[in-house]
């Protein structure tokens, strides 16, 4: 069965950091480019970055560019993402979502569950 | 850059109806590339078409996606009670990632 499970949400001050981590499993991840999508809790979703197979290779929004950096350790299965300089527009739950092996299928299948980010003073 | 508009916002529905949600793109889009996905109360969105028209797996037939240019549509034919959800398009282009701000499908 595949399976993505995020970890490492929380509250944190604005200005503060934190590290997401997404580990999966029920397939060869690094045959597979990853993505994180935020979810403010009752909104929408906004794309946050990918990641390619390697992890030579990123994209950001423009509303993280600068601020988090995603990253992948393919011998652990585990995709990360390092958000530092959070600002209160962060808050959300944040998923890690599948891609397919080219980067340009386009589409998220599966995702994880997710994981609460809080941005507070 | 493409903005994606959904409506209605909100749908209600009784089971056995035909819904009909509605995605417009700012601008003509590739439908290889447009997506629906189907979003429950606390759950992960999950991806339910995938260019335009085609279900994804677990998905039965009374979902369908059509459209083309910036038109796109998502049809549930009769309306079974796990149908109520919130649904949401998406589109990809050179690196960007769209979401549509969601249509909640509510039983009426």
């Amino acid at each position: 069965e595949v399976q993505l499970v995020e970890s490492g949400g929380g509250l944190v001050h604005p200005g503060g950091s934190l590290r997401l981590s997404c580990i999966v499993s029920g397939f060869k991840f690094s045959n597979y480019w990853m993505h994180w999508v935020r979810q403010v809790p009752g909104k929408g979703l906004v794309w946050v970055s990918r990641i390619n197979l390697d992890g030579s290779s990123a994209t950001y929004a423009d509303s993280v560019k600068g601020r988090f950096t995603i990253s992948r350790d393919n011998a652990k299965d585990t995709l990360y993402l390092q958000m530092n300089s959070l600002r209160v527009e962060d808050t959300g739950l944040y998923f890690c979502g599948r891609d397919d092996s080219s980067g340009i299928q386009g589409w998220f299948d599966p995702w994880g569950q997710g994981t609460l980010v809080t941005v507070s003073s | 850059e493409i903005v994606l508009t959904q409506s209605p916002g909100t749908l209600s529905l009784s089971p056995g109806e035909r819904a009909t949600l509605s995605c417009r793109a700012s601008q003509s889009v590739n439908s290889d590339y447009l997506v629906w996905y189907q979003q429950k109360p606390g759950q992960a969105p999950r991806l339910l078409i995938y260019s335009t028209f085609s279900r994804a797996a677990g998905f039965p037939d009374r979902f369908s996606g059509s459209g083309s240019g910036t038109d796109f549509t998502l049809t549930i034919s009769r309306l079974e009670p796990e149908d109520f959800a919130v649904y949401y398009c998406q589109y990809y282009d050179s690196s960007l990632y769209t979401f549509g701000q969601g249509t909640k499908l509510e039983i009426k």
